[in-house]
């Protein structure tokens, strides 16, 4: 199916735990997203790609990993996950650097 | 860093009824955008916005880029059931690392 999708829709893991949230999309987009989505600070950016092999970080980067081997795939890690990281992501992607986003219908992680 | 704020947090408007919100920032952006979020679900991009004083309709949606890069507005007519969500505004500015900020969002309530 066409589109950006996100797995897996929802998860629940353990504090210290690694974790992959994965993201693929079907148009060949150049440009890549990962935000959280929390009460009271709305979406944030956690890392951005302008290319395959081309990641950098956005305002909340701290305690994640991407990678872009393939232009279709963009996971995100948590290396050691903390409470603190209880959130919705989204990731999304735009066939330019205008902000045109489209975004998957989101992860929604809990870390007990 | 850089920040939206958008007006009124939230509306509750009967059915048929226009509305109006804005969105304004400390900063100027090269692209303005609006984006509509239904409950379990990404956001979707209604109307993005290219240049100041630009006027652009979507349906019963119009929004402006206002004159001085510092703020947008957005008006729906007609309200239906369907309109309700949250709507975000978003600036883009090439030059900033933080690629869109997005604004709080306006949680909109349609009364039948």
């Amino acid at each position: 199916d066409a589109g950006i999708t996100q797995s897996p829709r929802y998860k629940i893991t353990e504090t210290g735990r690694q974790v992959t949230l994965m993201c693929h999309q079907t148009w060949s987009h150049s440009y890549m997203f990962w935000y959280r989505q929390d009460l009271g600070h709305g979406l944030r950016l956690i890392y951005y790609s302008a290319a395959a092999d081309i990641t950098d970080k956005g305002e909340v980067p701290d305690g994640y990993v991407v990678s872009r081997s393939k232009t279709e795939n963009f996971p995100l890690t948590l290396e050691s996950a903390t409470r603190s990281q209880t959130s919705v992501y989204f990731c999304a992607s735009s066939p330019r650097d205008r902000g045109e986003h489209t975004f998957g219908s989101g992860t929604r992680l809990t870390v007990v | 860093g850089q920040q939206l704020n958008q007006s009124p947090q939230s509306m509750f408007i009967q059915e048929g009824e226009d509305v109006s919100m804005n969105c304004t920032s400390s900063s100027i952006f090269n692209t303005w955008l609006w984006y509509k979020q239904d409950p379990g679900e990404g956001p979707v991009l209604l109307i993005a916005l290219y240049k100041a004083g630009e006027l652009t309709s979507n349906g019963r949606l119009t929004a402006q880029f206002g004159i001085t890069r510092k703020d947008s507005f957005l008006n729906i007519s007609a309200s239906i059931p369907s309109d309700v969500g949250i709507y975000f505004c978003a600036g883009h500015l090439k030059t900033s690392y933080d690629k869109v900020i997005f604004g709080p969002g306006t949680s909109l309530s349609v009364i039948p």
